[in-house]
This record gives C-alpha cells, sequence and structure tokens, in this order.
C-alpha cells in the first residue's frame, strides 16, 4: 500500500524556519514527481511546489518562491520542503502528494503537518 | 492569472443526483481533476482527466467538462458523500490551480 507520512510541523515565530519532510512507503519513489499543497485554517486547497522525479526541476507558487526550496532524497524515500522567511500568512496544514502518472493530478496524499508562525 | 470558479455549497437528497460545476475560461481545453475531502481529513482523488475514476472509486462519481464548465457529477447521493469537493487544473502559467471548493451538504 503506498503511504506518505509528513513531519516537521510545529510553531514558529515569523521570519523563522522550518523544514518538512515526506517519508514515502510502498512505491517505487523515484518514478514520481512529487509536490506539497497547503490548506490554511478554513480555507482552501494552494498548491506550494513540484519536483520532478529526478529531482532535477521544481517549481514553486508566486506566494513561496525564494523562501521555500524542494527537495527529495530518492535514496531515502524521502521528500523535503525548507521554509524560510515565514510570515503568519504561511500558517496552514501541509500536505505532500505524489503526481498521478502522466498527468497533474494529485493522486496518494499523506495525512498532512501543521505549520503554525505566530 | 486562471480562475477556477465553483459554488460554496450544494444541497441534496438522499438518492438524488448532486452536480458541481468549476467555471473558467476555456476550461474544456484542458483536463479537470476533482478531490473529496471530509472533515479532519486529507483530499481523495475522486476523478482526474475530466472523467476517469481511480482503482476503487465508485462509478456514482462522474465528471464531464466542455466550454467553460466542468462538472462532477454524484449519483445516488449517500450520507457518505458530503464533503468539500475541489477541481484543479494546470495551467501553463500558473501551474496547479485549485478552485475554491464546493460543500455538499446531504439534506
Amino acid at each position: 500500500e503506498v503511504q506518505l507520512l509528513e513531519s516537521g510541523g510545529g510553531l514558529v515565530q515569523p521570519g523563522g524556519s522550518l523544514r518538512l519532510s515526506c517519508a514515502a512507503y510502498g512505491m517505487t519513489f523515484g518514478s514520481y514527481a512529487m509536490s506539497w499543497v497547503r490548506q490554511a485554517p478554513g480555507e482552501g486547497l494552494e498548491w506550494v511546489s513540484d519536483v520532478s522525479g529526478s529531482g532535477d526541476s521544481t517549481y514553486y507558487a508566486d506566494s513561496v518562491k525564494g523562501r521555500f526550496t524542494i527537495s527529495r532524497d530518492n535514496s531515502k524515500n524521502i521528500l523535503y520542503l525548507q521554509m524560510n522567511s515565514l510570515r503568519a500568512d504561511d500558517t496552514a496544514v501541509y500536505y505532500c502528494a505524489n503526481l498521478y502518472f502522466g498527468t497533474h493530478a494529485f493522486d496518494i496524499w499523506g495525512q498532512g503537518t501543521m505549520v503554525t508562525v505566530s | 492569472s486562471y480562475v477556477l470558479t465553483q459554488p460554496p455549497s450544494v444541497s441534496v437528497a438522499p438518492g438524488q443526483t448532486a452536480r458541481i460545476t468549476c467555471g473558467g475560461n476555456n476550461i474544456g481545453t484542458k483536463s479537470v481533476h476533482w478531490y473529496q475531502q471530509k472533515p479532519g481529513q486529507a483530499p481523495v482523488l475522486v476523478v482526474y482527466d475530466d472523467s476517469d475514476r481511480p482503482p476503487g472509486l465508485p462509478e456514482r462519481l462522474s465528471g464531464s467538462n466542455s466550454g467553460n464548465t466542468a462538472t462532477l457529477s454524484i449519483n445516488r447521493v449517500e450520507a457518505g458523500d458530503e464533503a468539500d469537493y475541489y477541481c484543479q487544473v494546470w495551467d501553463v502559467n500558473d501551474l496547479h490551480v485549485f478552485g475554491s471548493g464546493t460543500k455538499v451538504t446531504v439534506l
């Protein structure tokens, strides 16, 4: 069974940093592009960032460009999101997800990790 | 920027059909994906590429897409279908774009 497990969330002061991790199980991790999607309390879904299967290509939403960095370690089956210069409006549940083969649909989602900037 | 418009809420009686719309400029030229999210849970992909269902998803859920509107239909609605539903597309400029979500209430 494919499973994604996020960790690393918590409470951080404005301007601070945090690194999220997403461990993948039951999948050929390096074969999949991976993404981070976030959801502020009571709000909708917002795409944050993508990384290709090899890790060579990365993409960011304008709202996080220059502050967040996505990366992956295919030897450990782990996806990362380094978040710097955090702001109050970064407060959200952060989900990792893999992109369904040949589509831009988010297939399997983790349970999410909460980040609070205050 | 590319905008997807969804109604905030849809109410439907058990056994009836719920239709959730997702409006966007020439959305018919894009592939639309739909997610179901129940309270306190992660989203679940229920329809991809306009009308395809991931393995194990019930045939009661179906999608269509034409012109400026995509639609997710839930036939024979059950209490367990009560959730928020989000549409999503990929846009060459904005990359992944989500709709604002529709809360489906089963009466």
